[in-house]
């Protein structure tokens, strides 16, 4: 059965810093990796979508990555703001046909930008 | 990209009592999934919503309270039923782009049964 986790679980950096969170999974067949954002009383935004086959994706001040032979993603924003505070679930979809589109969730790691 | 709506957005309800959500795509799907955020935790996976046919539920989440309707390409509604103060948790659709790749989700329903 697939574990995800997500380390560490909350998060509090000056704005400016750099963040990274990790993710790690136990199953290593999986057939994507997305990183979600969510804030109060919001749904999720998608952020990243890696595919099994790539090594990182990056968009704007954030950049994903995904070794799959360890199983685990980072996703790095650089130079935080206060905007950026929210919480970061990693989430994985398994390379299975019944497992199609079925997301598994990490708990999420919580982050405040102070500013 | 999608663009989902739910209603209602938050209910607070009695024991014993039953709430049904519905969930709106602004364009045809394929899948549609239900996910449950309880108070604390992670989101959970309830069920596929299949159009035209019965849903598809997870290990841990059954039928008979949680009866899902999925109409046309579009729509989709789910029903906690008989609810206890467990079931208070945030219900959320979600739909997946072409491929199942990226996937969108709604604003989520926020449920408080007292």
């Amino acid at each position: 059965k697939q574990e995800v986790t997500q380390i560490p679980a909350a998060l509090s950096v000056p704005e400016g810093e750099n963040l990274v969170l990790n993710c790690s999974f136990t199953d290593s067949a999986i057939y994507n990796l997305q990183w979600f954002r969510q804030d109060p009383g919001k749904g999720l935004t998608s952020l990243l979508l890696i595919q099994s086959s790539q090594r990182e994706q990056t968009s704007g001040r954030l950049n994903a990555s995904l070794d799959k032979s360890s199983g685990r993603s980072t996703l790095y924003i650089a130079a935080s703001q206060p905007g950026d505070s929210a919480t970061y679930l990693c989430a994985v979809i398994q390379g299975l046909a019944d497992s199609w589109g079925k997301l598994q969730f990490g708990a999420g790691t919580q982050v405040v930008v102070t500013p | 990209s999608a663009v989902i709506s739910q209603k209602p957005s938050r209910d607070i309800c009695q024991r014993g009592t039953s709430l049904t959500i519905q969930c709106q795509v602004d364009s045809q799907v394929t899948m549609m999934f239900w996910y449950r955020q309880q108070p604390g935790q992670s989101l959970t996976l309830i069920a596929t919503a299949n159009q035209g046919s019965e849903a598809t539920y997870e290990s841990g989440f059954v039928i008979d309270k949680f009866p899902i309707s999925r109409p046309n390409l579009t729509f989709s509604t789910l029903t906690v039923s008989n609810m206890s103060p467990e079931d208070s948790s945030i219900y959320l659709c979600s739909v997946e782009s072409r491929g199942a790749m990226l996937q969108y989700f709604g604003p989520g329903t926020r449920l408080t049964v007292l």
